[in-house]
């Protein structure tokens, strides 16, 4: 079964080091999604991407994180230099459809980022 | 702009009872309305969706949910709670922006 997949699971850095996550679609979703999580709430949208354009990075920030899917196809999510307030699952997920949709986003199992 | 609201953060139920999760949605348009499943330290899984048609939407292991437009409501029940459903369930809603998620509800299933 096709699934979308995301390394590392987990990731303990110290705070002003470089950390970058990555994420591998659902072959054929050209929509793909970064999601923040904090502990005890919702995911939050960080960016989405069609194809390899950025789409929405409006709560994405940017003095700090980046996001790239050069060939439209895997991506990477990089934040440099972590704060502690990072500390946060970060999921990826992709869609097979466009920017707003009726159809599902499949999510990866996450990466969980611990900045001490 | 979309928000999902859902009563309740966390909900505790016996086994067998019961399960009833409370999402509200605020939309300037019918939005797309899904439930999410997520286990400690999993990803998302979807439970199930509404988009047109049918207001009455069923979903994997046993959920439902009805898509009430009068009254803005998503909400995710289940008639007869198990042990396994203990998790974190998140109401979503998409549209003109992409998913936007509710702050979720922690369901305790009690033996």
């Amino acid at each position: 079964e096709a699934e979308v997949a995301q390394s590392p699971r987990y990731k303990i850095t110290e705070k002003s080091q470089a950390v970058a996550f990555w994420c591998d679609p659902i072959s054929g979703h050209a929509t793909l999604y970064w999601y923040r999580q904090i502990l005890g709430q919702g995911p939050e949208l960080l960016v989405q991407f069609q194809d390899e354009s950025v789409v929405d990075d409006s709560q994405l920030p940017k003095d700090r994180f980046s996001a790239e899917r050069l060939k439209g196809v895997d991506s990477t999510l990089k934040i440099q230099p972590a704060e502690l307030g990072d500390s946060a699952m970060y999921l990826c997920a992709s869609s097979g459809a466009g920017q707003s949709s009726n159809t599902e986003a499949f999510f990866g199992q996450g990466t969980r980022l611990t900045v001490v | 702009a979309q928000s999902v609201t859902q009563l309740g953060s966390h909900v505790s139920v016996s086994e067998g009872a019961l399960v009833l999760l409370r999402c509200n949605y605020s939309s300037s348009v019918p939005p797309y309305l899904f439930w999410y499943v997520q286990y400690p330290n999993q990803g998302l899984q979807l439970l199930l969706k509404y988009t047109t048609g049918a207001t009455l939407v069923k979903g994997i292991n046993g959920f439902e949910a009805e898509f009430k437009k009068s009254e803005t409501s998503f909400h995710l029940t289940k008639p007869s709670a198990h042990m396994s459903d203990a998790a974190e369930y998140f109401c979503a809603a998409a549209g003109n922006t992409p998913l936007v998620f509710g702050k979720g509800t922690r369901l305790s299933v009690i033996a």
